[in-house]
């Protein structure tokens, strides 16, 4: 089955600078990698996704890039704010009914002001 | 649009108990997933329910189980339970099965095995 490890566990930077937070995974069939953002006491929320079919995605201050030849994907957050302060999730599956996401095991994201 | 509730947010229980957990997802929306989250392990994905049918089942012991109902809501249960089974328990719906559509989470329902 699908493998994902997600790089680092924890990620501390000042209000304004950028933040990278990077996954690999191991099944090359896998075709649909979101993100997801955890508050606390909140469920996960779904920030950005990306299909194989492209190599970068943004939106807003959040971008997502695929190298799907190195099995990697990676989170970009620019002029990162207080309130970004989360735990980020990366996964990845087969985009078809009947399979399920593997998630990374999560990075801690601290950003001071 | 309300999104996705659980019930109850939080639960005591002793080994060996056990306990039923609750889920209603968006409305108008037919699959519903149950996730394991514990420091040590992440997300882990227990089962998936699409119009009443277990669709998919993650590497669990057969104490976890679950069901849909015809109105989408779903229950899961956990019997004889251990003290690993401490965890938050996280629901997800979507319009359609797997993850052809955006996984709603709800606020998770905190279980603590004492």
């Amino acid at each position: 089955g699908e493998n994902v490890e997600q790089h680092p566990s924890t990620l501390s930077v000042q209000e304004g600078d950028s933040a990278v937070i990077k996954c690999t995974y191991s099944d090359s069939a896998s075709n649909y990698f979101p993100w997801y953002k955890q508050e606390l006491g909140k469920g996960p929320q779904l920030i950005i996704d990306i299909r194989s079919n492209v190599g970068e995605k943004k939106d807003q201050r959040i971008a997502v890039t695929l190298n799907k030849t190195a099995k990697h994907f990676s989170l970009h957050i620019t002029e990162t704010q207080p309130e970004d302060s989360a735990v980020y999730f990366c996964a990845a599956t087969l985009n078809s009914g009947y399979s399920t996401l593997t998630f990374g095991k999560g990075t801690m994201l601290l950003v001071s002001p | 649009k309300a999104g996705v509730t659980q019930t109850p947010r939080y639960l005591i229980k002793t080994r060996g108990q056990q306990v039923t957990l609750s889920c209603s997802p968006i409305s108008g929306h037919r699959s519903v997933s149950w996730y394991q989250q514990t420091p040590g392990q992440g997300l882990q994905f227990l089962f998936e329910y699409f119009s009443e049918t277990q669709r998919n089942k993650g590497n669990f012991p057969g104490r976890f189980s679950g069901r849909q109902f015809s109105n989408s809501r779903s229950e899961m249960n956990v019997s004889t339970l251990e003290l690993g089974d401490s965890a938050l328990y996280l629901c997800a719906s979507s319009l359609e099965q797997g993850v052809r559509d955006e996984q709603f989470f709800g606020p998770g329902t905190r279980l603590t095995v004492l």
